[in-house]
């Protein structure tokens, strides 16, 4: 069955640290998506990265960089010099095409706290 | 260019009683979802619409819970009668392509919904 892991639960970093988030997902199928959103304490979710599975290539967009690893069913997400305005929790899904009808498979969440 | 919106943004109920959340797409958007997100989760898929018709309610409990999506535009949920395990946060979200296109989702703030 596709499942998503967020085993860290929370983090707490000082600013400008760099820090990694894991995310681990298990799925029978040969094309899917993995994404990551951002949900800031305003609630709102904000989609960060689409990634499918047939691009393992690293992805990097300012501070943020996306590392890709199939091998080991793995799409863990770093910030670099976090800043405090990244603090929110971070939702890793995949998308499940298993199924009759698609979903999305959620992750519990990894809350960051960057202190200043 | 214009969010997701969602009303109320709190609602605080009795248990048995009923309340209604309202959710506007962003314009030209064809699918929509509703979420249920418990404090410390990830979001729950309870129902997703494709214009005006219904494409998995498969998770709603339909005993309490009901949607509609008149006009393939925006949408109502329903809970009647509300049970104490409801509170949580219901998010709307929409997306512009159809289901199973793997597009990103947009996300409304979201009602918080407290039942006493």
């Amino acid at each position: 069955a596709q499942k998503v892991t967020q085993a860290q639960t929370e983090i707490s970093v000082v600013e400008k640290e760099d820090v990694t988030l894991d995310c681990v997902y298990e799925t029978r199928d040969t094309t899917y998506y993995l994404f990551w959103y951002k949900q800031p304490p305003s609630g709102e979710l904000v989609f960060l990265i689409r990634r499918n599975s047939f691009d393992e290539q690293n992805e990097i967009s300012g501070r943020y960089s996306w590392n890709f690893q199939k091998s080991t069913s793995s799409f863990n997400f770093t910030i670099t010099a976090s800043q405090v305005v990244d603090s929110a929790v971070y939702f890793c899904a995949l998308s499940d095409h298993g199924s009759s009808n698609y979903q999305l498979i959620w992750g519990a969440g990894t809350k960051l706290i960057i202190k200043p | 260019e214009a969010g997701v919106a969602q009303s109320p943004r709190y609602k605080i109920i009795e248990k048995r009683q009923s309340v209604a959340f309202w959710c506007n797409p962003i314009s030209g958007h064809a699918t929509l979802y509703w979420y249920q997100q418990i404090l410390g989760q990830g979001p729950k898929l309870l129902i997703q619409f494709q214009n005006n018709g219904v494409v998995d309610d498969s998770q709603l409990p339909k005993d309490r819970f009901s949607a509609e999506r008149l006009k393939g535009v925006d949408s109502t949920l329903k809970i009647q009668p509300a049970k104490l395990e409801d509170s949580a946060v219901y998010l709307c979200a929409s997306s512009l392509g159809a289901v199973g296109t793997d597009e990103k989702l947009f996300f409304g703030s979201g009602t918080q919904l407290s039942v006493l």
